[in-house]
Order: C-alpha cells, then structure tokens, then sequence
C-alpha cells in the first residue's frame, strides 16, 4: 500500500536558519506530493505540492521538488521566522477513480523557531 | 467567508452516548471528506464522500456514520462512545481529480470521559 515516512520531530531551530524536513514515499505509479501545514489550533493549510516528477513546489519561501529516483520530497526553507513554527505533514494522493483521491500523511513535523 | 466549517469546535461527552459533528463547505466541491487526527498528530482518513455517494470506508467502526443531505454538507454521527475515540476530528473538501487540494475545516476536538 501507500505510504509516507518524514523525519521524527519536534525540530527547534534560531530563527534565520536553515529548514529541511525529509519526507520519502512509497507508491506504485505517480502519486501527487504535497506539503501541508498545521498552525496551533487551526486545521490543515496546503503549503505547496508538486504532480510530477521534477516538479518544484514553493510557497512562502518553502520549496520542495518531486524527485522519483529517491522516492522523496524534502522540505526546504532558507531562513525561516518564528512565524514558521508548527505541525508540517507530508502526505501523497494516488487516487485513481473520481471521487477517489485518497490523502496519505506522514506522521507529521513538529518545528519550533526560536527568537 | 469561512470555506469549511465545523460545529462545534470542542465537544466533552461520556463513555456511550452518541454525538453528532457537523460540517459545511462554501466551495462548490464535490467531494467531502473525514479525517481524525490523534494524540500524536497522526492523521487518517476514515470516510470520503463524492456527490452524496459514499467512496471510501476506512475500515471504522460501524458505530460511526457519515451523513451527506446535500453536496455542501457532511455530518458525522457517532454512538455509543468510547474512551478511544477522543481526538481532533476534521471535516475537508476537495474538487474532482485527484491533484486537487483539499481544504480543512478548523477541527472539532472531541473528548470522551
């Protein structure tokens, strides 16, 4: 079945410093990759995503890229603010019927920005 | 404009009784969705619905019920509560083809005593 493994938190990290959160998947096929983010107390927000191999996804400064040799879709941020703090999840959709799209998350990302 | 919504936003109840969440979405999509996220933040889907017809089960007790009057609304109904059920329920939508992006209600943090 589908799956998706992302890095076990929680990340603290200065403010300004440098963000990866790996994520990698296992999917038959061509799943869709997504990054979704959780801000305390509020529902999941799409941060970025990509639909194919080689694609880039980048929001907010976030950047992630699809890449289909390694299975992966590393979260990426160069300089992030303590406004960036929260849950992050990975999740992919391999849906194949309408009505069918099916979210698979990974187990999510705690990260904290200090000041 | 809130886009999904859920009511309520907390609900406290004890073991067997039966409650109910309600959720609504403005978007115009076609398919809804429930989702329950634990302790842990692990988030898993449990039921999706597509213009009012019932797609997915993911193998959840039959004591939960999905209802959906209409495409812009999609209730969860549950009996005979147990301690295990406490968690954040959220309620999303989608439209169509499966690279679309769902949107999340806030959530409804449920907890059974």
């Amino acid at each position: 079945g589908n799956s998706v493994t992302q890095m076990e938190g929680p990340v603290t990290l200065s403010e300004e410093a440098f963000l990866t959160i790996n994520c990698t998947y296992t999917a038959t096929g061509y799943p869709s990759l997504f990054w979704y983010v959780q801000y305390p107390g509020e529902g999941l927000q799409l941060l970025l995503k990509a639909t194919k191999a080689d694609d880039k996804g980048s929001n907010k400064g976030f950047e992630a890229t699809y890449r289909k040799e390694t299975t992966s879709f590393h979260l990426e941020k160069g300089s992030v603010q303590v406004s960036d703090s929260a849950v992050y999840f990975c999740a992919l959709n391999k849906g194949s019927n309408f009505g069918n799209e099916k979210l698979t998350f990974g187990t999510g990302t705690r990260l904290t920005i200090i000041p | 404009d809130t886009a999904v919504s859920q009511t309520p936003k907390y609900l406290v109840t004890q073991m067997g009784n039966d409650k109910s969440i309600k959720c609504e979405q403005n978007l115009g999509h076609d398919t809804m969705y429930w989702y329950k996220q634990d302790s842990k933040k692990f988030l898993k889907i449990m039921f999706s619905y597509n213009n009012k017809e019932l797609i997915i089960n993911e193998t959840v007790p039959n004591r939960f019920s999905p209802k959906s009057p209409d495409k812009a609304h999609l209730n969860l109904h549950i009996n005979s509560l147990e301690l295990g059920d406490s968690a954040v329920y959220f309620c999303a939508s989608s439209q169509g083809q499966f690279a679309n992006e769902q949107f999340f209600g806030p959530g409804t943090r449920l907890t059974v005593l």
